[in-house]
């Protein structure tokens, strides 16, 4: 069955850094999604993307955010600078647009810790 | 806005019970509802959603929900409880078909022998 993958599964860092988490979502699936859980917390929406370009994004997505698909397979979420209250598990997300109230597919996601 | 409220962060019953997981949602117009489940190191999978056909539906692994529009609520049951049920539950709203969900903060469900 097809899966959404991400890599890596952990990472750290150190606060001011530049991060990238990747997503390979499901290969006909034409929206994707990024959402962060801090340790305790809901999980919550950051962006959603399609036709190569954001068409939603929530409050916590602020300039130090950004996503790319930069060729036909991946879906990157880049943190320009890293502050220690970035340090949450991130989930990438993908769904195919088809039905009432498509289904988002979701990745194991990417434990990402700032020090 | 819409919001999701999960009534207990863990919720114990014991192999063959009944799980009771309970999800009220707000929302200004009509919701479509999902229960996600998460195994540990695993991403979050669908277990069952409402879209606006059967109030009551039926999901994976034997586990079901009804949503009860008067009590604005989406709880998930299934009458005999597995150990392999032990994960954490997600209910999650959202108010279009291709838009973003909002979860609630999770129930965690242990099962014991």
């Amino acid at each position: 069955e097809p899966e959404v993958t991400q890599t890596p599964s952990h990472q750290v860092t150190q606060m001011g850094q530049e991060v990238i988490l990747r997503c390979v979502p499901i290969s006909n699936h034409l929206y994707f999604y990024w959402y962060r859980q801090i340790l305790g917390q809901k999980v919550e929406f950051l962006v959603s993307f399609y036709n190569n370009e954001i068409s939603e994004k929530s409050e916590i997505f602020d300039d130090q955010f950004s996503v790319e698909r930069p060729d036909g397979s991946n879906f990157t979420l880049k943190i320009r600078s890293t502050k220690l209250e970035d340090s949450a598990m991130y989930f990438c997300a993908s769904s195919d647009g088809q039905g009432e109230a498509d289904t988002q597919y979701f990745g194991p996601g990417t434990r990402l810790t700032v020090l | 806005a819409q919001s999701v409220t999960q009534l207990g962060s863990h919720v114990s019953v014991s192999e063959g019970a009944l799980v009771l997981l309970r999800c009220n949602y707000s929302s200004s117009v009509p919701p479509y509802l999902f229960w996600y489940v998460q195994y540990p190191n695993q991403g979050l999978q669908l277990l069952l959603k409402y879209t606006s056909a059967a109030t009551l539906v039926k999901g994976i692994n034997g586990f079901e929900a009804e949503f009860k529009k008067s009590e604005t609520s989406f709880h998930l049951t299934k009458p005999s409880a597995h150990m392999s049920d032990a994960a954490e539950y997600f209910c999650a709203v959202t108010n279009s078909g291709y838009s973003t969900l909002t979860f609630g903060k999770g129930t965690m469900l242990l099962v014991s022998p």
